[in-house]
C-alpha cells in the first residue's frame, strides 16, 4: 500500500463551483500534512499546511481526519487558475532514515472550465 | 515563501556524457536539501538526501555513483548525472527544508533530455 493515496481525476469544475477531493495516508503517527500543486511542466508551490483539524485560507479549506486517516481540500468559487494537479504531502515519519522526508500522493488533476 | 534557485532549467546532452544540476536556497540557509526525480504523470520521486558537509543520503534503487550529490555549503547542493543515457531523461527538481519545520520550498526544476 502507498504511503499516501489520491484520486487521479480528473475533477472538471464549472468556473465558480466548489470542488472537493480527499487523500488518505497510512502513517497513523503523521502529525503535519501539506497541500502543494504543481502547474503543468513546473516545480510544487505550497499551498497549505495542515497541523490540526484543519484550517482555511480564502478559498481554499483543508480539514484532517486522524480517525479515519484522510485529508481533505476544498476549494470555493473555482477560478480558472485555480487548474492544476494537487499534491497530498505527508512527513515521512519519525524514524532516523526517514526524519525530514515527504511522502507525495500522485496528485489529484483540477480542471476548471468557463 | 522562501525561494530555491536551480539551474540549468533545461538541458539537452548527448548519451555519455555528465550533467551538473546546481540547487541554492536564496534568502536562507538550508542544512538538508532534497533531490526529486518525476517521469511524465507520475509523482515526484525522492532519489536523494543532500546534508550539509556530509554524506547524501540515497533512497533504494538510486545509484549513488551515478548521481553524484555535492553540499558543499548551505546555500548550495548540485546534483551530477554521470553517464546520463536516454532513460535518465527526466524533470529534476530540488527542494530546501527550512530548519524549522518541515516544510520543503523547490526551485524550478531541471528538464534533462539524453539524446
Amino acid at each position: 500500500r502507498k504511503e499516501v493515496e489520491q484520486d487521479p481525476g480528473p475533477f472538471n469544475v464549472p468556473e465558480g463551483a466548489t470542488v472537493a477531493f480527499n487523500c488518505t495516508y497510512s502513517n497513523s503517527a503523521s502529525q503535519s500534512f501539506f497541500w502543494y500543486r504543481q502547474d503543468c511542466r513546473k516545480e510544487p508551490k505550497l499551498l497549505m499546511s495542515v497541523y490540526s483539524s484543519g484550517n482555511e485560507d480564502g478559498r481554499f479549506t483543508a480539514q484532517l481526519n486522524r480517525a479515519s486517516q484522510y485529508i481533505s481540500l476544498l476549494i470555493r468559487d473555482s477560478k480558472l487558475s485555480d487548474s492544476a494537479t494537487y499534491l497530498c504531502v505527508a512527513p515521512g515519519g519519525r524514524t532516523t532514515d526517514s526524519w525530514g522526508k515527504l511522502q507525495f500522493g500522485a496528485g489529484t488533476q483540477v480542471v476548471v472550465t468557463p | 515563501g522562501a525561494v530555491v534557485s536551480q539551474h540549468p532549467s533545461r538541458v539537452i546532452c548527448k548519451s555519455g556524457t555528465s550533467v551538473k544540476i546546481e540547487c541554492r536556497s536564496l534568502d536562507f540557509q538550508a542544512t538538508t536539501m532534497f533531490w526529486y526525480r518525476q517521469f511524465p504523470k507520475q509523482s515526484l520521486m525522492l532519489m536523494a538526501t543532500s546534508n550539509e558537509g556530509s554524506k547524501a543520503t540515497y533512497e533504494q534503487g538510486v545509484e549513488k555513483d551515478k548521481f553524484l550529490i555535492n553540499h558543499a555549503s548551505l546555500t548550495l547542493s548540485t546534483l551530477t548525472v554521470t553517464s546520463a543515457h536516454p532513460e535518465d531523461s527526466s524533470f529534476y527538481i530540488c527542494s530546501a527544508q527550512l530548519t524549522s519545520g518541515r516544510v520543503q520550498f523547490f526551485g524550478p526544476g531541471t528538464r534533462l533530455t539524453v539524446l
